[in-house]
């Protein structure tokens, strides 16, 4: 079945480095979504991109969708403590069911 | 996006009694909702589909006898986890898509259910 691969499950860094996660779909997608979960909350939808090669960016981070919308970024740059918590990737197959396929998550520490 | 809010925030209930879960979506009818569920520190399983006026769709693996969703309303969807037993203790999230072709999701607060 369909696939998305997120990397990696944990990152540890200093406060002030930057972070990148990856997200790869087995299968082309109509678009990708990001979100984030803190510790003990629920995931809060970031962003979503749909077109080939599309980059986007909120402040520090910044999102780009492949050339061949298989696969995704999620970079932060001069991560901060409140960078901390789980980031996911979802690929939206324009299926009309509207599921999304859910990346495992990466989950950021960031030492003060 | 939607605000999507959850009743209760936590329960714990005994082996064999069944709970009920309220999501209801404040500002957005959704004539579609999702039911997760997610373990420590673990990536989110959707469980079910809810869908107003009809049945839900259940995943591969999900009980539907054992999960039951009802979608009574625009704004309201109940997930009741029947017959608890402690490997059913989780946190259990929904979230509500918004319509157009992009389906980004909004998540209400999550239910986390301890099963003793």
């Amino acid at each position: 079945g369909q696939q998305v691969m997120q990397i990696p499950q944990y990152q540890h860094v200093q406060e002030g480095e930057d972070f990148t996660t990856y997200c790869n779909s087995s299968t082309t997608l109509s678009n990708i979504q990001w979100y984030k979960q803190r510790p003990g909350g629920h995931p809060v939808f970031l962003i979503q991109l749909v077109k080939s090669g599309e980059v986007k960016k909120q402040k520090r981070l910044t999102f780009q969708f492949g050339e061949a919308k298989k696969n995704s970024s999620l970079h932060i740059t001069a991560t901060q403590t409140t960078d901390v918590g789980t980031y996911f990737c979802a690929g939206d197959n324009a299926g009309n069911n509207r599921k999304l396929i859910w990346g495992l998550g990466t989950s950021l520490a960031v030492n003060p | 996006g939607a605000v999507v809010s959850q009743h209760p925030s936590w329960v714990i209930c005994k082996s064999g009694t069944s709970v009920k879960i309220e999501c209801r979506s404040l500002d957005f009818q959704a004539t579609t909702m999702f039911w997760y569920r997610q373990f420590p520190k673990q990536s989110l399983m959707l469980m079910a589909t809810s869908n107003e006026g009809s049945k839900a769709t259940y995943e591969q693996g999900v009980e539907k006898d054992k999960f039951l969703i009802n979608h009574a309303s625009l704004t309201l969807s109940t997930l009741t986890v029947t017959s608890a037993h402690p490997e059913d203790s989780s946190f259990y999230i929904c979230s509500v898509p918004t319509s157009g072709r992009r389906y980004e999701q909004y998540f209400g607060p999550g239910t986390r259910l301890t099963v003793t």
